[in-house]
Formats: C-alpha cells, structure tokens, sequence
C-alpha cells in the first residue's frame, strides 16, 4: 500500500554541521512533496515542498532532493542551529486530490 | 499573520462521552482536515473537508464525525469517548493541494 516513511527515527547532529534526513516515499504518482518541521508542543510547520517535475528546490538554509528514480526525498539543513530541533516529516500528495500521506517522522537533535 | 486556532489545548474526558473538538481558521481556505497523532505512527488523516456541507473520510473515520457549518470552521466530534481515542489532535487547512496550515492540536485524554 501507500506509505511514506522516514530511514531513521531519530538523528542527532552537532551544531554547525549540516543535517540530511531522508524520506522514502512508495507511490510512483505522487507529483507533490513537502517537509514539514514540528517544534515540540507545537503543530507541523511547513517548511519546503517540490513538485514532481524538479529534482532539488532550495529555501533559506534549507534544500530538498528528489530522486524520482529510486523514489527517495531528503531535506538538508545548512549549518544546523538548536531552533532546529524538532520532528520533521515529510508528506506526498499521491492522488492529485486535496489530501497528503505523511510520514512517520524524524527527531533532530543537536549536539552542542 | 495565518491562524488556525483549536478550541482547547488540553482535555479529559470519561470513557463514553460525547466530545467536540472546535477548529477555526482565518485564511478562507476551502480545505480543513483532522488528524490525530500517535508515537511511532505519526499523523493519520481522520476526516477532511472541502467545502461548507462537505466532508470526505480520511483513513481512520472510525468512532468520529466531524461537522462543517461554516467556511471558517471544522468540528470533529466523538460520539462516545474511549480510551483508544487518546491522543493528539491536530486540525489544519489549506488551499486546495498544497501547504497545511496546523493548530497547536488538543491532547484529549480518555479516562
């Protein structure tokens, strides 16, 4: 079936370094991608998204790869800071409707 | 500033209770959707809506159902708590395919 899952459940990263969590998604038609970050005690915060018909977007700080052939999605994160702790998932959009499948999720920490 | 505002941050209820859980937002979207979220299982679509009068089952409807009066506004309602139904709640909207808007969510406790 559909799924969107996470390789790591947890990732820990010293400040400054750059972080890459990764995210492989199952559903060949799903043409819309998005991360989202979730501080704790907060909802999720959309952070980034592709389309499909590009293999890398860039935001501040932020970068998402899309690597349609293997089905992979991975956010980068420049120079990791400690607002950067958070939950971060990423969501695909496989049936061109309203709804998106997210992912079960990715815990950054940051290591002083 | 984009709001998305849910009626309670914290609430207990008894097992066999009816429970409204209130969503508003300010940004006319036409979309809102429920989830709920759980460790280890993240966030799972319960119900969503696309217009006033409008609803659509998400991958968990079971024990909900939600109302849609007004643009602005989303309910999800338990028509007989249990203690399965703990959990995180968390309401979003959007317009049409693209980026959700979340509020801080309702931790329900069913006791």
């Amino acid at each position: 079936g559909e799924s969107v899952g996470l390789h790591l459940p947890t990732l820990s990263v010293q400040e400054g370094d750059n972080s890459i969590i990764n995210c492989a998604y199952s559903n060949s038609a799903s043409d819309y991608f998005i991360w989202y970050k979730q501080e704790s005690g907060k909802g999720p915060q959309f952070i980034i998204d592709i389309r499909s018909n590009m293999d890398k977007r860039q935001g501040q700080r932020v970068t998402v790869l899309l690597n349609k052939t293997v089905k992979h999605l991975s956010l980068q994160i420049a120079a990791t800071q400690p607002g950067d702790s958070a939950v971060y998932f990423c969501a695909e959009n496989p049936n061109r409707d309203d709804k998106i499948i997210f992912g079960k999720g990715t815990r950054l920490h940051i290591l002083p | 500033d984009v709001k998305v505002t849910q009626s309670s941050r914290y609430l207990v209820k008894r097992t066999g209770e009816k429970v409204f859980l209130e969503c508003v937002q300010d940004m006319d979207h036409e979309n809102m959707f429920w989830y709920r979220q759980d460790p280890g299982l993240g966030l799972r679509l319960i119900y969503f809506s696309y217009d006033v009068k409008m609803k659509e089952k998400g991958d968990i409807p079971e024990g909900y159902s939600v109302s849609r009066e007004k643009k602005e506004r989303f309910s999800l309602i338990l028509e007989s708590a249990s203690t399965n139904q703990t959990s995180m709640y968390l309401c979003a909207s959007s317009f049409q395919v693209g980026e959700q808007y979340f509020g801080p969510g309702t931790r329900l406790t069913v006791t």
